[in-house]
């Protein structure tokens, strides 16, 4: 069955470095999501891209988050300079339609560190 | 804004044995979908079963079923014969129904389950 993939599985940075975390969504999905989930609490949405563009983005999603579809299989997302709070497992997702018989596929996440 | 609670942090019960997780929720709509979603310690997402809410047929997925109450914003997750892989953190998530991209997720904080042998 295919897979949402996510690398690394974990990544250690300094605080204020800028880091990017890979994600390859399932290859007919045209929806892509991050998720963030700090340990120990809930999962929270970050934000949604369509057809090259954001299409929904949450508070958390401030000037420092970016995102980016480079080429036709991977989307990133990129932290400018990370902030200790920044420390959460990041999810991507991906759905092939946006309609409620569409499935969220998760990817298995990356552990961020910041110190 | 829709809001999604689970009053239980952590639940146990024993193997082969029932048990119920519980989960409400508020939100203005009248089309949306409800979601259960397991995460084992690897930290992967599961989705365990999804409720649409124009059905007012409780969705069942082999020993997992749901107790939907539309009225009362309830969406309650039945483990039964509950098993050792079954222990988990469990979400109830919640998503507006709509054609256009977006429509979020929006979880619960989390029920820890706790299957003893």
């Amino acid at each position: 069955e295919p897979e949402v993939t996510q690398t690394p599985s974990h990544q250690v940075t300094q605080m204020g470095q800028e880091v990017i975390l890979r994600c390859v969504p399932i290859s007919n999905h045209l929806y892509f999501y991050w998720y963030r989930q700090i340990l120990g609490q809930k999962v929270e949405f970050l934000v949604s891209f369509y057809n090259n563009e954001i299409s929904e983005k949450s508070e958390i999603f401030d000037d420092q988050f970016s995102v980016e579809r480079p080429d036709g299989s991977n989307f990133t997302l990129k932290i400018r300079s990370t902030k200790l709070e920044d420390s959460a497992m990041y999810f991507c997702a991906s759905r092939v339609d946006p309609g409620g018989n569409s499935p969220l596929h998760f990817g298995n996440g990356t552990r961020l560190t910041v110190t | 804004a829709q809001t999604v609670t689970q009053s239980q942090p952590e639940m146990s019960v024993q193997e082969a044995e029932t048990v119920t997780l519980s989960c409400t929720y508020d939100t203005s709509e009248s089309d949306y979908y409800l979601f259960w979603y397991k995460q084992p310690p690897s930290r992967q997402m599961i989705l365990v079963i999804r409720q649409e809410a124009y059905k007012q047929q409780n969705a069942t997925e082999n020993r997992f079923s749901v107790n939907f109450q539309k009225a009362a914003k309830s969406f309650s997750l039945k483990i039964s014969d509950s098993q050792l892989g079954d222990a988990a953190m469990y979400f109830c998530a919640y998503r507006v129904y709509q054609e256009t991209s977006g429509s979020r997720l929006t979880f619960g904080e989390g029920t820890q389950l706790t299957v003893n042998p």
